[in-house]
């Protein structure tokens, strides 16, 4: 069964500073992996996704990457505001059986003003 | 973009009531729908899969007589808690998907049980 972790669990960064998230996963039989931001008890925003032919994705300040054969991906976010403070987290999207998401277990990021 | 909306956003009740939480997709035709259990912390687990008219698909460990699952139209899909205990406490999160396979996500609804 797909496993996806995030590394760190938990980042504190000065407001201004550019800061990388990683995921990594287990399987590397994947149709897409997803980078997700969550507020304190709210849902799930999409902020990227990647498809399993493709290397990186950006989107303003975010740039995505995945390396699929190594089961790894990177959250990059340059110039790091407060307003960027949440839970960001990775899922992949397997290649066979329903279209359901294998979550990591997060990074919350606290960026300070 | 595609928007899911959830009822209720909160909702605390007490131990052996059932409790029914609802996703709704307002601007288009949902054929799958997922459910997500979040625990304090925690990374979102999928509890099960549903399509539009058929029965829901539960993953292992998820009693489906406790979460009861109804898939009725292609724009609701609704989750019985049945018999709530404190340990169902949880924030449960909807997503629906269509033609595209996209999933969107729904606000979520933070279950208390007394």
């Amino acid at each position: 069964k797909q496993e996806v972790t995030q590394i760190p669990a938990a980042l504190s960064v000065p407001e201004g500073e550019n800061l990388v998230l990683n995921c990594s996963f287990t399987d590397s039989a994947i149709y897409n992996l997803q980078w997700f931001r969550q507020d304190p008890g709210k849902g799930l925003t999409s902020l990227l996704l990647i498809q399993s032919s493709q290397r990186e994705q950006t989107s303003g300040r975010l740039n995505a990457s995945l390396d699929k054969s190594s089961g790894r991906s990177t959250l990059y976010i340059a110039a790091s505001q407060p307003g960027d403070s949440a839970t960001y987290l990775c899922a992949v999207r397997g290649l066979t059986g329903a279209n359901n998401l294998f979550f990591g277990t997060g990074t919350r990021l606290t960026v300070i003003p | 973009g595609a928007v899911v909306s959830q009822h209720p956003s909160w909702v605390i009740c007490k131990s052996g009531t059932s409790v029914k939480i609802e996703c709704r997709s307002l601007d288009f035709q949902a054929t799958t729908m997922f459910w997500y259990r979040q625990f304090p912390k925690q990374s979102l687990m999928l509890m099960a899969t549903s399509n539009e008219g058929s029965k829901a698909t539960y993953e292992q460990g998820v009693e489906k007589d406790k979460f009861l699952i109804n898939h009725a139209s292609l724009t609701l899909s609704t989750l019985t808690v049945t018999s709530a205990h404190p340990e169902d406490s949880s924030f449960y999160i909807c997503s629906a998907s269509g033609q595209l396979e996209t999933q969107y996500f729904g606000p979520g609804t933070r279950l208390l049980v007394l």
